[in-house]
């Protein structure tokens, strides 16, 4: 099983600010079958990113993706109000799927 | 336009069963890979379990095999997952997701809203 490790746990901005959130696999991850979600209170998870860099329909540029292998990172180069929420990384080349445990990002 | 809409959850005992169901609408079940992922609450997501878009293949967590079931019926474009031998480590939201292709090797770009599934005496 590929576990995926997230850091920070917590990461506290103000808008405008850039975020960066770190995802690390335990073994590489097949093909760079990386995703992005972000999940607010209440409601399911979205999809950002999938295929490590590639944005999903509708989503700003704002966000994005890199990384292979073991190592994946998401930003967020201007931080909105709306953007806080806990994001996940997940990997879905491996089987059994996996998700690591989130970074939940507040805005000041 | 895609929606999935999860039925099906409440309190059941331990030991006990629950059918959930996922009415699918603007697409057809069959053209795509479906899950579903659970989520305990405050917690994390976890996969429980998927169906190729053919129906002939199906996936499950190690936490679930032998206890839950995955099908759908094309005729009704719902999806199921039949949860037998019920524990108190299932009590989670559960979500279906429409994955971006047929097969596996894609992430899910649709969910539902979720339904909860509580297992308590």
């Amino acid at each position: 099983e590929i576990l995926l490790t997230q850091s920070p746990g917590t990461l506290s901005l103000s808008p405008g600010e850039r975020a960066t959130l770190s995802c690390r696999a335990s073994q590489s991850v097949s093909s760079n079958y990386l995703a992005w979600y972000q999940q607010k209170p209440g409601q399911a998870p979205s999809l950002l990113i999938y295929g490590a860099s590639n944005r999903a329909t509708g989503i700003p540029d704002r966000f994005s993706g890199s990384g292979s292998g073991t190592d994946f990172t998401l930003t967020v180069s201007r931080l909105e109000p709306e953007d806080s929420a806990v994001y996940y990384c997940h990997q879905y080349g491996t089987s059994p799927l996996t998700f690591g445990p989130g970074t939940k990002v507040d805005i000041k | 336009e895609v929606q999935l809409v999860e039925s099906g959850g409440g309190l059941v005992q331990p030991g006990g069963s629950l059918r959930l169901s996922c009415a699918a609408s603007g697409f057809t079940l069959s053209s795509y890979l479906m899950r579903w992922v659970r989520q305990a609450p405050g917690k994390g997501l976890e996969w429980v379990s998927s169906i190729v878009g053919g129906g002939a293949s199906t996936y499950y967590a190690d936490s679930v095999k032998g206890r839950f079931t995955i099908s759908r019926d094309i005729s009704m474009n719902t999806l199921y997952l039949q949860m037998n031998s019920l524990r108190a480590e299932d009590t989670a939201i559960y979500y279906c997701a429409k994955s971006l292709s047929e097969t596996g090797h894609s992430p899910a770009d649709y969910w539902g809203q979720g339904t909860l599934v509580t297992v308590s005496s």
